[in-house]
């Protein structure tokens, strides 16, 4: 099955610590996003990707860094420097533009609390 | 900054009833796409319906339909036969170069 794989599903991290989230896709997409989502904010745009090895920040990339090494893979890692983490993370993934009427695929998302 | 407005943070509905959610939105450009996502429960994001802004016709899937008007900048979803499983967070979204402008969602509970 074709399909946005994200791991893994809770993460629990102390302050102070680095982590990662993984986001893998098989669907064939050049684009990829990293959204935050926080009780009644809807999801906000962390960093995207159009193509392997270039990103964009979007809004809120203070505290975050990224990769794509690969097209399948979009790692998000969080850092000590984000002041607070604690959110539901989604990656998703689409053909090409959003802006061109691209639909985003999404994955199952990410819970991260901070200890 | 560009926005997307929904302003129904909760809406209720009784089973096969319709209802309808709104959304607007600002833009400086003429062509540019929009999208309903739906979130149930399980948090899972799944694309409901897409209308691309130079097409006066409005976009129907199955029992969801939109009411786009381009002047208005409002693009509203209408369930129609709502049913248990439309339960769910609705959020609709704007392309904006290379991604999606998200509102902060209706979250919408159909009643038995």
């Amino acid at each position: 099955d074709g399909g946005i794989t994200q791991s893994p599903k809770y993460l629990f991290r102390k302050e102070g610590q680095n982590v990662t989230l993984s986001c893998e896709q098989n669907l064939n997409h050049d684009a990829m996003y990293w959204y935050r989502q926080d009780p009644g904010q809807g999801l906000r745009l962390i960093y995207y990707s159009q193509i392997v090895n270039d990103f964009q920040k979007g809004d809120i990339a203070e505290g975050y860094s990224v990769s794509r090494e690969k097209k399948e893979s979009f790692p998000l890692t969080v850092t000590s420097a984000q002041k607070n983490p604690t959110a539901f993370y989604l990656c998703a993934s689409s053909m090409g533009s959003s802006g061109g009427g691209n639909e985003q695929f999404f994955g199952p998302g990410t819970r991260l609390t901070v200890l | 900054a560009q926005t997307v407005t929904q302003s129904q943070p909760e809406m209720s509905v009784q089973e096969a009833e319709t209802v309808t959610l709104s959304c607007t939105y600002d833009t400086s450009e003429n062509n540019y796409y929009l999208f309903w996502y739906k979130q149930p429960p399980s948090r899972q994001m799944i694309l409901v319906i897409r209308q691309e802004a130079y097409k006066q016709q409005n976009a129907t899937e199955n029992r969801f339909s939109v009411n786009f008007q381009k002047a208005a900048k409002s693009f509203s979803l209408k369930i129609s036969d709502s049913q248990l499983g439309d339960t769910a967070m609705y959020f609709c979204a704007r392309g904006s170069q290379g991604n999606l402008i998200f509102g902060k969602g209706t979250k919408l509970s159909v009643k038995p």
